[in-house]
């Protein structure tokens, strides 16, 4: 079964940092581009960052630039975020997804940050 | 805030058709083809619909359908069930710097 699960989430307080994982399994994730993407609660879907293959294309959305940084371990099948210099507007649930062309494929099933004092 | 506009909600009762609207411009939407739509149920995560405007992975119903005309695209629902009770996104996907934007979602009611 192709799945991806993250996992890192929690309560950190502001200006803290915070690393999210995804693990994949059931396909070749060094094939795939990867994303992270995050919803705030009640709110709609924000692409946030991309990363290539080997790591040598990376692509962040500005909210994030210099902050967030997206990695991956092909050895071990997982994406990273590490998240640096939290604010309270990054809670959210982060989900990592699959890029297949030009869409997010697969997705997981997401993990919650609290950002709070 | 998106760059990407849908209507905050549409409904439609079992059985009918109804049309999700994701208006852009000339520089993102009318310029790029690759616009692809997600399904979400609350609690869920989403689920890839449409791909490159209008293809449909493979298992997803061919209720579902995709189009674009100058800057806008829009994604149709046919013959609506109850379990297509949903939020749908749409996204853009550009050569630019921010590489993808989601539309603000549409929340579907089937009444």
């Amino acid at each position: 079964e192709v799945q991806l699960v993250e996992s890192g989430g929690g309560l950190v307080q502001p200006g803290g940092s915070l690393r999210l994982s995804c693990a994949a399994s059931g396909l070749t994730f060094s094939r795939y581009w990867m994303s992270w993407v995050r919803q705030a609660p009640g709110k709609g879907l924000e692409w946030l960052a991309n990363i290539n293959q080997d790591e040598s294309e990376k692509y962040y959305v500005d909210s994030v630039k210099g902050r967030f940084t997206i990695s991956r371990d092909n050895a071990k099948n997982s994406l990273y975020l590490q998240m640096n210099s939290l604010r309270a507007e990054d809670t959210a649930v982060y989900y990592c997804a699959t890029v297949e062309g030009y869409s997010f494929d697969i997705w997981g099933q997401g993990t919650m940050v609290t950002v709070s004092s | 805030q998106s760059d990407l506009t849908q209507p905050a909600s549409v409904s439609g009762s079992p059985g009918q058709s109804i049309t999700i609207s994701c208006t852009g411009t000339s520089s993102d939407v009318g310029g790029y083809k690759y616009v692809s739509w997600y399904q979400q149920h609350p609690g869920k995560a989403p689920k890839l619909l449409i791909y490159d405007v209008s293809n449909r992975p493979s298992g997803v119903s061919n209720r579902f359908s995709g189009s674009k005309s100058g800057n806008t695209a829009s994604l149709t629902i046919s013959g609506l069930q109850a379990e297509d009770e949903a939020d749908y996104y749409c996204n853009l996907y550009t050569s630019s710097s921010t590489l993808a934007v989601f539309g603000g979602g549409t929340k579907l009611t089937v009444v």
